[in-house]
């Protein structure tokens, strides 16, 4: 069965600084791997995604992450945050013989504080 | 180009009630999937329709029943609810299939008491 782990539940940051949210993942099979970003009371928004082929991928807002099959992680970085990033982040795999079931880790909270 | 849209936003229910949520994806969308966020258990997966026909589901009583009409819109379904039921519950529509960017409607907020 495949399970997501975000390491971090909160993580507070000053603006301008950068930031590192970190996710681990476990399966047997290969995986699809995504970062979602939740502002309050709102539905998720898709920040980047990893399909296939190379390893780093950027994303919106200017966030990237890199995919590491051998240390089965998929972590998100922000070379400098702002304020407007404070939200909750959740990192989410999926099968690729599942459809669209996504399978989320518990979700970090970004406070960005001035 | 319209978002996904989900009726009602909020909602107040009695214990052994039950409810409908409905969630209209974004047209051309064919892939609509349902998923519970609640503080403990997080956001859990309840099931996928495509085309009309349900192709996954996750680990839900049966209390949790949906289904997905030809213009793509779904609705859900709780019977007899429950207090843990009380979740925000989130819908999501895709053009296709697996891999595909999932688009996520605002949420309906369910309450029971």
């Amino acid at each position: 069965a495949q399970s997501v782990t975000q390491l971090d539940s909160q993580v507070p940051v000053f603006e301008e600084a950068p930031v590192e949210l970190r996710c681990n993942y476990s399966s047997s099979v290969s995986v699809y791997l995504f970062w979602y970003v939740q502002y309050p009371n709102q539905g998720l928004q898709l920040l980047l995604k990893y399909l296939s082929g190379s390893t780093l991928v950027k994303g919106i807002n200017g966030f990237e992450a890199e995919f590491n099959k051998s240390q089965t992680s998929f972590h998100l970085r922000k070379p400098s945050v702002h304020i407007s990033d404070t939200a909750e982040y959740f990192c989410a795999v999926s099968d690729p013989g599942g459809y669209n079931k996504l399978i989320f880790g518990a979700g970090t909270r970004l406070a960005v504080h001035p | 180009k319209a978002g996904v849209t989900q009726t009602p936003r909020y909602l107040i229910k009695t214990r052994g009630q039950q409810v409908t949520l409905s969630c209209s994806p974004i047209s051309g969308h064919r892939s609509v999937s349902w998923y519970q966020q609640t503080p403990g258990q997080g956001l859990q997966f309840l099931f996928e329709y495509f085309s009309e026909t349900q192709r996954n589901k996750g680990n839900f009583p049966g209390r949790f029943s949906g289904r997905q009409f030809s213009n793509s819109r779904s609705e859900m379904n709780v019977s007899t609810l429950e207090l843990g039921d009380s979740a925000l519950y989130l819908c999501a529509s895709s053009l296709l299939g697996t891999g595909h960017k999932q688009y996520f409607g605002p949420g309906t907020r369910l309450t029971v008491t």
